[in-house]
């Protein structure tokens, strides 16, 4: 079956420490891959994008990385903080240009 | 403010009844995606909408219908409610369908008892 797996549903780490969170997915083959915050109660914000042919895409202290050989991305948070603390969600499209798939998310909490 | 409007903001009805969720997106954008999400079942697309014209389908119950009018803005009608169907329901729109980020509203939570 298709699916998408975001490593765990919750990540503990120290304030000023890498975060890397990761997504796997099976059966897909998606042109592009999307990283998304979300806090409780609130709507998923929109962080990066990574196309098929990216290997690695930056923006400030977020890095995400797609290798489609492994069919897997993974998320960077450098010097983390405990601001950095919520639910972070990967998104494919599944088939070109059609509406994203979303994981389930990983709850990442950043421990001053 | 993300630029898309979702209202209500709260719902709680009764099993059987019928409600109706409204989502004006970001100015400009032309397509329009509604999702559920609930704790155990995460984000699910439900159906898409694209400059007024239905795009994709999800995994939409009959029970639920969908509607974009010529202003853009949508609508989503959940009839014969469930005491499943509590959970928290999102708008998201995007300029076009493709590679784009997706600006999500707050969200209308839904409570069925």
């Amino acid at each position: 079956s298709q699916k998408i797996e975001q490593n765990s549903e919750a990540l503990n780490i120290q304030e000023g420490k890498t975060a890397t969170l990761t997504c796997n997915y099976t059966n897909y083959s998606p042109a592009y891959l999307q990283w998304y915050r979300q806090d409780p109660g609130r709507g998923p914000v929109f962080l990066l994008l990574i196309r098929e042919n990216e290997k690695e895409k930056r923006k400030e202290r977020l890095k995400v990385t797609f290798d489609t050989t492994l069919k897997q991305s993974l998320f960077h948070i450098t010097a983390s903080q405990p601001a950095d603390s919520a639910t972070y969600l990967c998104a494919l499209d599944i088939a070109g240009n059609t509406p994203l798939v979303f994981g389930k998310g990983t709850r990442l909490s950043v421990i001053a | 403010d993300s630029g898309v409007t979702q209202t209500p903001k709260h719902l709680i009805t009764a099993t059987g009844q019928r409600v109706t969720l409204r989502c004006s997106p970001r100015s400009g954008d032309l397509s329009v995606y509604w999702y559920q999400q609930s704790l155990d079942q995460g984000l699910q697309f439900l159906i898409q909408y694209y400059n007024g014209e239905e795009r994709a389908k999800g995994n939409i119950l009959e029970r639920f219908s969908a509607q974009q009018f010529p202003d853009l803005h949508s609508e989503l009608n959940l009839s014969s409610l469930e005491l499943g169907d509590s959970a928290l329901y999102f708008c998201a729109s995007s300029v076009v369908p493709g590679a784009n980020g997706y600006t999500f509203g707050s969200g209308t939570r839904l409570t069925v008892v």
